[in-house]
């Protein structure tokens, strides 16, 4: 079946620190692969995403290159900022499973001034 | 745009029993997927309905089930609640206009004591 793995959390950062949040997968198929972004107290919004190999997914500053050789999806950003701190899920969707989002566990990322 | 909205927002129930959440989904979106998040964990796939048929389900007993009406919008009922359905219920739509991109709705935290 398919499965996503992500590091574990706590991740914490100063302020302009450079960020990656690694994520691999195993899928049957072809699947898209997603980051989201959980603030505290709320639900989830999609970060990016990217729908076939070597595609690169960016938005707000964060990017992330599908790698199938690799079967990886890791999330960088440049300059992180402290409104960055939130719960950062890596999933995939598998056209041959209905289009159902696979999660991984979450990473917290945890900015300081 | 109307997003995807959940009610309650907050429900505390006991063990024993059964509660209807409710899910409207996006203008325009006809598909309506429901997820279980854990404390701390990434979200699990309950069930998806498209058209008001059940179209996929996770790993999740028969005492989850769900209606779909006309309109698209959603219900996820649990019967005889235990204590490990603590969770936070979110639900998301999509259509395949949208290459069925997922969007969340901000989720009904269910506590049962």
């Amino acid at each position: 079946g398919n499965s996503v793995t992500q590091m574990e959390g706590p991740v914490t950062l100063s302020e302009e620190a450079f960020l990656t949040i690694n994520c691999t997968y195993t899928a049957t198929g072809y699947p898209s692969l997603f980051w989201y972004v959980q603030y505290p107290g709320e639900g989830l919004q999609l970060l990016l995403k990217a729908t076939k190999a070597d595609d690169k997914g960016s938005n707000k500053g964060f990017e992330a290159t599908y790698r199938k050789e690799t079967t990886s999806f890791h999330l960088e950003k440049g300059s992180v900022q402290v409104s960055d701190s939130a719960v950062y899920f890596c999933a995939l969707s598998d056209r041959n499973a209905g289009n159902m989002l696979t999660f991984g566990g979450g990473t917290r990322l945890m900015v300081k001034p | 745009e109307t997003g995807v909205t959940q009610s309650p927002t907050h429900l505390i129930k006991t063990r024993g029993q059964q509660v209807t959440l409710r899910c409207s989904s996006q203008s325009g979106h006809n598909t309506v997927s429901w997820y279980q998040q854990a404390l701390g964990q990434g979200p699990q796939f309950i069930f998806q309905y498209y058209r008001e048929e059940e179209n996929g389900r996770g790993n999740f007993p028969p005492r989850f089930s769900g209606l779909q009406f006309p309109n698209y919008s959603s219900e996820l009922n649990v019967n005889a609640l235990e204590l490990d359905d603590s969770a936070l219920y979110l639900c998301a739509s999509s259509s395949p206009g949208t290459n069925n991109e997922q969007f969340f709705g901000p989720g009904t935290r269910l506590t049962v004591l």
